[in-house]
């Protein structure tokens, strides 16, 4: 069954340095989005991104964060200046029509 | 705003003993609600997207059901491979975007 991969599955980084979370989604889906969950709370919505642009944020995605379709395949989440309050399970989405996949995770823990 | 709330937050069963979740959820212009299965430090696992009241979809011992203001997800004779954090989540009219309830721990003794 497809899947939706992503890399690093935990990453450590100091506080104010910059992260790059990596996807890839299922190859016929053309709906990418970024999810975090901080330990003990709801799956949150960041950001939507269809036909290379940004469709939708949410008031957490802000000038700190940005996603980018590099290639083909990869779907990325950066986060300019990590802070402590960053630290969370970050979730790469894709869909295609009704069916919505989501990756294992990255583990980003800020310190 | 779309808002999911789900109960109970957690539920212990024994093996065998069947019981129902609950999610209920306000959406402006509902385009799905969905089942999730989290098991610690993984990603959601899809179960079951549920599009108009009245549907119901199964698989293996977990049975959803659809109103126009709740759902349930009914575990028939659970064994403890069941036990997970189920989540629910709606697709409200704005590209799809999940929004999620904070989920039902479930724990199957054995």
């Amino acid at each position: 069954e497809p899947e939706v991969t992503q890399t690093p599955s935990h990453q450590v980084t100091q506080m104010g340095q910059e992260v790059i979370l990596r996807c890839v989604p299922i190859s016929n889906h053309l709906y990418f989005y970024w999810y975090r969950q901080i330990l003990g709370q709801k799956v949150e919505f960041l950001v939507s991104f269809y036909n290379n642009e940004i469709s939708e944020k949410s008031e957490i995605f802000d000038d700190q964060f940005s996603v980018e379709r590099p290639d083909g395949s990869n779907f990325t989440l950066k986060i300019r200046s990590t802070k402590l309050e960053d630290s969370a399970m970050y979730f790469c989405a894709s869909r295609q029509g009704y069916g919505y996949t989501f990756g294992s995770g990255t583990r980003l823990t800020v310190v | 705003e779309d808002q999911v709330t789900q109960s109970p937050e957690a539920l212990r069963l024994q093996e065998g003993e069947s019981s129902s979740l609950n999610c209920s959820y306000t959406v402006s212009g509902l385009r799905g609600l969905f089942w999730y299965r989290q098991d610690p430090g993984k990603g959601p696992e899809f179960l079951f997207t549920l599009y108009s009241a009245g549907e119901e979809k199964e698989k293996e011992r977990l049975k959803a059901t659809l109103t126009k203001k709740e759902s349930f997800l009914h575990i028939t004779a659970p064994k403890p491979e069941d036990s997970a954090t189920y989540l629910c989540a709606v697709g409200g009219s704005n590209d799809y975007k999940l929004s999620f309830g904070a989920g039902t721990t479930v724990t199957v003794r054995a």
